[in-house]
């Protein structure tokens, strides 16, 4: 059985027009995370949050929202869409604690295409 | 910030022979380092992360060793399997909330 769930699987866009990408976990982690892989990139790091508060953000565009209502659940609300935004959008897990180093879990991602 | 660098892109190997993918790192700190493999259309997995006490970790018969001294934790198995073929990720983690820095990638190819 999945432990990260992402829907959907695969996604088809018009440019200019919004999509959420959604996004559970149910290993009981404290804390989730989007990664972004595409054809130019390898994977990178967007948005960590932790109970549903925002941790870290390295992504420059504000048209990249992350959205949390539970816990263990965050969607990722994409306004605006642009053709370079096209990839393969992954949503992570982990459980962290004070030493750092922990594994991060992946989902199966969410494969984006914008035309 | 940090950064990691994959040099090879793409490695073809013969089933048997030994597989090692190379990974250097640069960073303020002392960064944990993994591997993780994907396998086609699946999702990212660890495969090995690097110990504090500099025991060498393996697993599938895959080992990296962390050297601090020249900044590699270079991926190894003795012998290439056709199961092998994926892609391959170094990647660093200098803080809590595993913010992951990832290399290029490596795609392995295994032929029989």
């Amino acid at each position: 059985d999945p432990k990260i769930i992402q829907k959907p699987k695969y996604l088809v866009a018009v440019t200019g027009s919004e999509k959420i990408l959604i996004c559970e976990q149910y290993l009981g982690h404290n804390a989730m995370y989007w990664y972004r892989q595409s054809a130019k990139k390898p994977l990178e790091f967007m948005f960590s949050y932790s109970y549903q508060k925002l941790m870290d953000n390295q992504t420059a565009s504000s048209r990249f929202q992350p959205q949390s209502s539970k816990k263990n659940h965050l969607d990722l609300q994409i306004t605006a869409l642009k053709p370079d935004d096209s990839a393969t959008y992954f949503c992570a897990s982990s459980q962290e604690d004070r030493g750092g180093g922990t594994e991060v879990f992946f989902g199966k991602g969410t494969r984006l295409t914008v035309v | 910030g940090d950064s990691v660098t994959q040099t090879e892109g793409l490695v073809t190997l013969t089933e048997g022979l030994p597989v090692m993918l190379n990974c250097t790192y640069q960073s303020t700190y002392s960064p944990f380092l993994f591997w993780y493999v994907q396998h086609l259309n699946e999702a990212p997995k660890l495969l090995l992360k690097s110990f504090t006490d500099n025991k060498r970790p393996e697993h599938q018969g895959f080992h990296a060793t962390l050297h601090k001294s020249s900044s590699s934790f270079h991926l190894q198995k003795s012998s290439a399997q056709l199961s092998d073929s994926a892609l391959y990720y170094c990647a660093s983690s200098s803080s809590s909330f595993s913010k992951l820095v990832f290399g290029q990638g490596t795609s392995l190819s295994v032929v029989p």
